[in-house]
């Protein structure tokens, strides 16, 4: 499976600001994904990002909101942009696995409060 | 209604009790279920995947799904402290990548 690392860990952000966060895998994939996860909730797809396309974005996640990078194989970025408390939430990137399960591979994770 | 619904626990057991973990899902498309195990702060790990209906076991873990019923289960023989964490399925159609979810279910194993 592959290796993956998110920068930052965590954040603690006053409301209004923005934030991005750095998703890098080890090895060269062609899907990741953004996920958020709130509190007593399931996992959020919030948007699909595709090396050389334009980010596919889940019902109720905007681009203006979540803008997506993904400029090579093995990087993408989000950004949480005009932050509210209302998205303090553990923010997840994830890679496509390989072989005929598609299945997926999380990062560490990225810990956001905004006050 | 979710189209995966699981129960958040928490869920308590002794040590060396057999656990089960179940979801259940609306959505007769699915085709492929997995198991995550998440510790508290760490992102998802992928413990266990299974294809359509059957039971696939790997050491002390035990999935089965059961599409008659839309019920997947997670079984943990011998559990262990270091078992104790947060357990989500997920399931998607094979069609696309799109994972959904169960909210995860809160396992904790007491000495």
């Amino acid at each position: 499976s592959a290796v993956i690392s998110q920068k930052p860990s965590r954040d603690i952000c006053q409301r209004g600001t923005s934030l991005t966060i750095q998703c890098q895998v080890d090895s060269q994939v062609t899907m990741m994904f953004w996920y958020r996860q709130q509190p007593g909730q399931s996992l959020t797809l919030i948007a699909t990002a595709n090396q050389g396309s334009e980010a596919t974005y889940e019902s109720g996640f905007v681009i203006d909101k979540f803008p997506i990078s993904r400029p090579n194989l093995t990087f993408s970025t989000l950004t949480v942009s005009n932050m509210s408390p209302e998205d303090s939430s553990i923010y997840l990137c994830s890679v496509e696995g390989t072989g005929i399960w598609d299945t997926q591979y999380f990062g560490p994770g990225t810990r956001l409060t905004v006050l | 209604q979710k189209e995966v619904e699981q129960d958040p626990g928490p869920l308590s057991v002794p040590e060396g009790a057999i656990v089960s973990l179940n979801c259940t899902y609306s959505n007769s498309a699915f085709q492929y279920f997995m198991w995550y195990r998440q510790y508290s702060r760490k992102g998802p790990e992928l413990l266990m995947y299974t294809y359509s209906s059957g039971n696939k076991e790997d050491g002390r873990f035990t999935a089965q799904v059961d599409k008659s019923s839309k019920y997947i289960s997670l079984f943990i023989r011998d559990s262990q402290p270091s078992d104790s964490a947060t357990y989500l399925c997920a399931t998607h159609t094979g069609t696309a990548s799109k994972l959904t979810f169960g909210t995860g279910t809160r396992l904790q194993v007491t000495l």
